[in-house]
């Protein structure tokens, strides 16, 4: 069955260096990838969407690598700042919108 | 712009109660809509996606049900509440090609 894996564990990271969060999956060719941020009682908000025919994606801060040959994806955060702690998601999609969600990482940026 | 509106925030029901949750958006037509439901720690589950009015697509079997009965109209129901059914429950549409889902501020939801 489609898997979708995001380290389960918090990341905690100095302010200012750079914060890079890794999500793999399995039994799934993927049309696409997108990241979400998600802050405690909220909903995700889209932060990035990149296709399978791209390698690198990025905005402002924010850098996403795909990899379909190792199926995993790269989420990097330059110059981390306390704001950014939340939790980031990674969803999969096919063709027909249709997603499938990793659990998220819970990413804390110590001032 | 395209928003969405999700109420309530919160939500306490005592066990075997109806329940009823309203999502309705703005600034767009005839979107695609889908009700998720998110556990502590684990993915965002879909449970109903409808792609018009009348239309429902369910992804789990379970005590719920949707409707959609305008456009920009979803609507999550239960007859009766379980336990299980405790959650935070998220509406959401798709944006255009290079833009990811819009999702409403959900409902956290409490069968005690």
């Amino acid at each position: 069955s489609q898997k979708i894996e995001q380290n389960s564990e918090a990341l905690n990271i100095q302010e200012g260096k750079t914060a890079t969060l890794t999500c793999n999956y399995t039994n799934y060719s993927p049309a696409y990838l997108q990241w979400y941020r998600q802050d405690p009682g909220r909903g995700p908000v889209f932060l990035l969407l990149i296709r399978e025919n791209e390698k690198e994606k990025r905005k402002e801060r924010l850098k996403v690598t795909f990899d379909t040959t190792l199926k995993q994806s790269l989420f990097h955060i330059t110059a981390s700042q306390p704001a950014d702690s939340a939790t980031y998601l990674c969803a999969l999609g096919d063709s027909n919108y249709q997603l499938i969600w990793g659990a998220g990482t819970k990413l804390i940026i110590k001032p | 712009s395209q928003t969405i509106h999700q109420w309530p925030a919160t939500l306490v029901q005592p066990v075997g109660s109806p329940l009823s949750l309203e999502c309705t958006v703005e600034g767009t037509s005839n979107p695609n809509l889908y009700w998720y439901r998110q556990a502590a720690g684990r993915g965002l589950q879909l449970l109903f996606y409808s792609v018009g009015i009348g239309q429902i697509s369910s992804e789990v079997p379970q005590n719920l049900s949707a409707s959609r009965p305008q456009d920009r109209q979803f609507i999550l129901s239960s007859k009766k509440l379980l336990l299980s059914d405790s959650g935070f429950y998220l509406c959401a549409f798709p944006g255009a090609s290079n833009y990811g889902y819009t999702f409403g501020s959900g409902t956290r939801l409490t069968v005690v």
